[in-house]
């Protein structure tokens, strides 16, 4: 149980273009899901943080107008990353939380890749 | 000072070995401490978690809190080939539902 699916998997865009991203809470409701970016040999950063149905709490020096977060529903999460530029080129992984339990209740997708050449 | 830090490596050992990966931590509210395993380019997998301080042990891999040192370890005994991943610690002051604080990472390599 407790899976959450990322689609897709990887993707290269022009620069100055929008892409977007989705997460899944595939067998559970996900009440707080989680964006994370990752650079190389770098940690996760949390990005922004979104309850369903309300508006993402953004992380300070995150662009909150370039990162679009959409939780429209408890089993799904979007991010649009909007006039990409290869300085976005990294690693981002959602994570979903059912809002239950511990912090450690938190489970995560596979991540996506983005390419902005 | 970062809120948590954690040696990159990388940590190269030979296959049987005992490693031991640490995090330290500078914010005392924190009351939630995981360990998670990533392979390349793979979202991160929860290991074990401990509540507060003390220890816990999962078949090959004891996770250990000192909270009045702020420090954090994770132990994998007989280490495998299969073992080699980087291995990131993450914290949490609250219950679910909120963001984690994740370490650097460990690059672990097992040779056989």
């Amino acid at each position: 149980g407790a899976v959450v699916s990322q689609h897709p998997s990887w993707v290269i865009c022009k620069s100055g273009t929008s892409v977007k991203i989705e997460c899944r809470s595939l067998d559970f409701q996900a009440t707080t899901m989680f964006w994370y970016r990752q650079f190389p040999k770098q940690s996760l950063m949390l990005m922004a943080t979104s309850n369903e149905g309300s508006k993402a709490t953004y992380e300070q020096g995150v662009e909150k107008d370039k990162f679009l977060i959409n939780h429209a529903s408890l089993t799904l999460s979007t991010l649009t990353v909007t006039s990409a530029h290869p300085e976005d080129s990294s690693f981002y992984i959602c994570s979903a939380s059912p809002g239950q339990g511990g912090a450690y209740e938190q489970y995560f997708g596979p991540g996506t890749r983005l390419t902005v050449t | 000072q970062k809120e948590v830090e954690q040696d990159p490596g990388p940590l190269s050992v030979p296959e049987g070995a005992i490693v031991s990966l640490n995090c330290t931590y500078s914010n005392s509210a924190f009351q939630y401490f995981m360990w998670y395993r990533q392979y390349s380019r793979k979202g991160p997998e929860l290991l074990m978690y401990t509540y507060s301080s003390g220890n816990k042990e999962d078949g090959r891999f004891t996770a250990q809190v000192d909270k009045s040192s702020k420090y954090i370890s994770l132990f994998i005994r007989d280490s495998q080939p299969s073992d080699s991943a980087t291995y990131l610690c993450a914290m949490s002051r609250n219950q679910a539902g909120t963001a984690l604080i994740f370490g650097k990472g460990t690059t672990l390599s097992v040779s056989s």
